[in-house]
């Protein structure tokens, strides 16, 4: 199995911050990489898909990159509403694999 | 607007069966994949099975942890997707989710998009 491997587990940032998550696959995984975003008590969000195309309808602050091993997750100015867990996921290969999550807090 | 509606979750002894349900709605569902996932109580996200639309020949693919024991199938006609969840476990306990899986042609290769994901619905396993 492909294990994905986030960090920071959690974080704490003031509101205009850029802030930066990073995932690191095991093995390659090309471009199969997707990150989304949970709010407490609610389903995940889908943010970005095929590692760097962002999701219909998301803000232009989220942005993603990388390919083979190494992704990154950026926001580029951390709103209130941006306090939330995010996740990466491969689905390169089965079974697809998630990050544990990065908590993200606002200071 | 596209809508996916999970039901079926509730409270069940281990060993026993649950069938849920994901009843799409605002789009032609017998074009798309469909994948199920769930949530453990304060734990991370988990994959627990996938279902291709009938264009590529309907199959299926599951995690470890739950093949032999669950099964997705699709009724195409009614928009539903299910998940026939057998032979329970307390380790079963989960709030699980379904999403829509947008596949498309990217420069000779299929990528995927997990882009609706239905509201979850809670299953709990226990005596």
């Amino acid at each position: 199995d492909i294990q994905m491997t986030q960090s920071p587990s959690s974080l704490s940032a003031s509101v205009g911050d850029r802030v930066t998550i990073t995932c690191r696959a095991s093995q390659g995984i090309s471009n199969y990489l997707a990150w989304f975003q949970q709010k407490p008590g609610k389903a995940p969000k889908s943010l970005i898909y095929a590692a760097s195309s962002l999701q219909s309808g998301v803000p232009s602050k989220f942005s993603g990159s990388g390919s083979g091993t190494d992704f990154t997750l950026t926001i580029s100015s951390l709103q209130p509403e941006d306090f939330a867990t995010y996740y990466c996921q491969q689905y390169n290969s089965y079974p697809w694999t998630f990050g544990q999550g990065t908590k993200v807090e606002i200071k | 607007e596209v809508q996916l509606v999970e039901s079926g979750g509730g409270l069940v002894q281990p060993g026993r069966s649950l069938r849920l349900s994901c009843t799409a709605s605002g789009f032609t569902f017998g074009d798309y994949a469909m994948s199920w996932f769930r949530q453990a109580p304060g734990k991370g996200l988990e994959w627990v099975g996938f279902i291709r639309s009938k264009a590529y020949g309907g199959t299926t693919e599951y995690a470890a942890s739950v093949k032999g024991r669950f099964t997705i199938s699709r009724d195409d006609s009614k928009s539903i997707a299910y998940l026939q969840m057998n032979s329970l476990k307390t380790e079963d306990t989960a709030v699980y989710y379904c999403t829509r899986v947008r596949v498309y042609d990217s420069s000779g290769y299929y990528q995927r998009d997990f882009d609706y994901w239905g509201q979850g619905t809670l299953v709990t396993v226990s005596s």
